[in-house]
């Protein structure tokens, strides 16, 4: 069975690029959700998607933006890359909208430089 | 206040060992409840979820207290394979996002 697949694995971008974090959730679940992880720290929650909605969006700048897709895959786009975006981001999938168990993927480890 | 509070470690044991980690949420609200493994430079894993009867699987044991708001995770008989960050997570008001504690270190030695 395919879990999480997050694409691409490792990134290196330059300050006030663009970039686009792509996640498949496991089969049959329908929310995925965006984490942000520095290190040291705990992950943070950026955005949930459940059903194509957007059902909570965490205290990050409107640079970051998500949507998913019909077939419940999901992108995370990042706009004006700063140094400190440079983290683990994690995408989480989960079969209901909310207090429910969720897998992670294997996350994209941007470098913004 | 963090919502999620750790102590981060490291604790170092030996094999064999018991080792407790406490955790404390802020929220009252909060209904879901978990342990997360994390391995270095990895995903992080679902442990457990923790039930306010308390819960075991193997070695480890979960056990919540509502009333205190402190959540806590008991491994016995340790393993090297053991080593790695434990990660207490709650769920969040609206019911949709996870926060995090910062995660406790394990290192288990020989």
């Amino acid at each position: 069975d395919a879990g999480v697949t997050q694409s691409p694995t490792h990134l290196i971008k330059t300050r006030g690029q663009h970039v686009t974090l792509r996640c498949s959730p496991i089969s049959g679940h329908k929310s995925v959700s965006w984490y942000q992880q520095v290190l040291g720290q705990g992950p943070q929650f950026i955005f949930q998607y459940y059903e194509k909605e957007e059902r909570g969006r965490g205290n990050f700048p409107d640079r970051f933006s998500a949507r998913q897709f019909p077939n419940y895959s999901s992108e995370l786009n990042v706009n004006a890359l700063l140094l400190g975006d440079s983290a683990l981001y994690l995408c989480a999938s989960s079969s209901g909208g909310g207090n429910t168990e969720a897998f992670f993927g294997q996350g994209t480890r941007l470098t913004v430089v | 206040r963090k919502e999620v509070e750790q102590d981060p470690g490291p604790f170092n044991v030996p094999e064999g060992a018991t080792v407790a980690f406490n955790c404390t949420y802020s929220n009252s609200a909060s209904q879901s409840f978990f342990w997360y493994r994390q391995d270095c430079r990895k995903e992080p894993k679902l442990l457990m979820s923790v039930y306010s009867s308390g819960n075991e699987d193997g070695r480890f044991t979960a056990q919540l207290n509502r009333a205190s708001q402190y959540i806590s995770l008991l491994i016995r008989d340790s393993k090297l394979s053991d080593s790695a960050t434990y990660l207490c997570v709650v769920n969040a008001d609206s019911g949709y996002a996870l926060n995090f504690g910062k995660g406790t270190s394990l290192l288990v030695t020989p």
